[in-house]
């Protein structure tokens, strides 16, 4: 059974980078065409898809990040990253790492991390 | 972006009863070429990640009780629990994802009268 677990710091000043990675146990980054992402939800509100990345090269970014994010995978840690810059109050939020339900699958995002909160403040 | 709309904000059904809730998308999520509705649902309790329920509309996950059931197409979809339970109390959620930026629900909190 994959498991998938956030790390990261949980405070973040305002302008700086937020840097969080997910390392996947039970399963490896590099096989089985799945996709891996980052979806994320501020305190009491909904759920946004930040992007998702496969082995494969295959990146998608929701242009809400306008061009400050960046995901990647590490296939000699097993895991995947999420990078985002010039961060402000609107950023703070539990942040989840997931992987595709199925092998090729981008929409239905089946195994979750336990997500990490961040927060960005002074 | 397909916005998603659900109905109600919360609900409150007493034990055994049944909560019904609804999803709009702002446009079709069918797939003609596959006969397939972009649309799943999720189910999140406090402290946890979400839970995937459904998929395809109306496909349950493995696992997931028989008392969950989906449908609906086109715009317009509805979950259903059949007899509330316990356990059954959270929030739920529908997303799209026929196109991108997939998009979720505001979500539903379901709890007991």
């Amino acid at each position: 059974q994959v498991q998938l677990q956030e790390s990261g710091p949980g405070l973040v000043k305002p302008s700086q980078t937020l840097s969080l990675s997910c390392t996947v146990s039970g399963g490896s980054v590099s096989s089985g065409n799945y996709y891996w992402s980052w979806i994320r939800q501020p305190p009491g509100k909904g759920l946004e898809c930040l992007g998702y990345i496969n082995y494969s090269g295959s990146i998608y970014y929701n242009p809400s990040l306008k061009s400050r994010g960046t995901i990647s995978i590490d296939t000699s840690k097993n895991q995947f990253s999420l990078k985002l810059n010039s961060v402000t109050a609107a950023d703070t939020a539990v942040y989840y790492c997931a992987r595709g339900y199925n092998s090729g699958w981008y929409g239905v995002w089946g195994y979750w991390g336990q997500g990490l909160l961040v927060t960005v403040s002074s | 972006d397909f916005v998603v709309t659900q109905s109600p904000d919360s609900l409150a059904v007493s034990l055994g009863e049944r909560a019904t809730i609804n999803c709009k998308s702002s446009q079709s999520v069918f797939y003609s070429s596959n006969n397939k509705n972009y649309l799943a649902w999720y189910q999140q309790k406090p402290g946890q990640p979400p839970k995937v329920l459904i998929y395809w509309a109306s496909t349950r996950e493995s696992g997931v009780p028989d008392r969950f059931s989906g449908s609906g197409s086109g715009t317009d979809f509805t979950l259903t629990i059949s007899s509330l339970q316990p356990e059954d109390v959270a929030v739920y959620y529908c997303q799209q994802f026929y196109s991108t930026p997939q998009t979720f629900g505001q979500g539903t909190k379901v709890e007991i009268k």
